[in-house]
């Protein structure tokens, strides 16, 4: 089965520093996506950030980065100079199937950014 | 705001019941996906339909149904609800099956008690 594991339920962070959030997934498929997206207190799902399989180039949008290893199936997001606004949930999601849009998404981190 | 409407926002019914939940993607957009998110299962997929056809399905129980109609609307049925079935239900589009990014709806909050 296609999983995407999120292992950290909760993080905190202080404003203007960094954090990173973890996420593995599991898939047989050779093209594949992944994805970071936010859920704020308003429930509205926001995408961070995507990344390709196939590009080795780490994507990055602004404040948000992603590490990416492909051979340990791992993609992390690191958030830099973290903002309040930055308080929210987060989830992992892949999208295994080329052919379709579905999306598997991991059981989400809660992150808190303390002033 | 993502371009992607739902209706209603909140619901609250009883056990036994039936409901309709109505999605409006954004303008163009080809494709449209139901998620549904609760505490017990996490945030799941259940179903994606591209220009009225049925592409994709997830874990979607067989009491619930969804059709996409000739103006891209789809609709998501859930009938025969039991207390599990409470949870915050979204719909996504994309301009097409496989486009790399989902706008999602506000969701429809649905208690059944």
């Amino acid at each position: 089965a296609q999983t995407v594991t999120q292992s950290q339920p909760e993080m905190s962070v202080q404003e203007a520093e960094t954090v990173t959030l973890s996420c593995t997934y599991d898939t047989s498929e050779s093209n594949y996506y992944l994805f970071w997206y936010k859920q704020p207190p308003s429930r509205q799902m926001i995408l961070v950030i995507r990344q390709e399989a196939y590009k080795q180039q780490n994507a990055t949008e602004n404040r948000f980065s992603v590490n990416f290893q492909k051979a340990a199936k791992s993609f992390s997001l690191k958030i830099s100079d973290s903002q309040l606004g930055d308080t929210a949930m987060y989830f992992c999601a892949s999208r295994p199937d080329s052919n379709t849009g579905k999306l598997i998404f991991g059981q989400g981190t809660t992150l808190q950014v303390k002033p | 705001d993502s371009g992607v409407t739902q209706t209603p926002k909140h619901l609250i019914t009883a056990t036994g019941q039936r409901v309709t939940l109505r999605c409006s993607p954004r303008s163009g957009d080809l494709s449209v996906y139901w998620y549904q998110q609760s505490l017990d299962q996490g945030l799941q997929f259940l179903i994606q339909y591209y220009n009225g056809e049925e592409r994709a399905k997830g874990n979607i129980l067989e009491r619930f149904s969804a059709q996409q109609f000739p103006d891209l609307h789809s609709e998501l049925n859930l009938s025969s609800l039991e207390l599990g079935d409470s949870a915050l239900y979204f719909c996504a589009s994309s301009v097409t099956a496989t486009y790399n990014e989902q706008f999602f709806g506000p969701g429809t909050r649905l208690t059944v008690l």
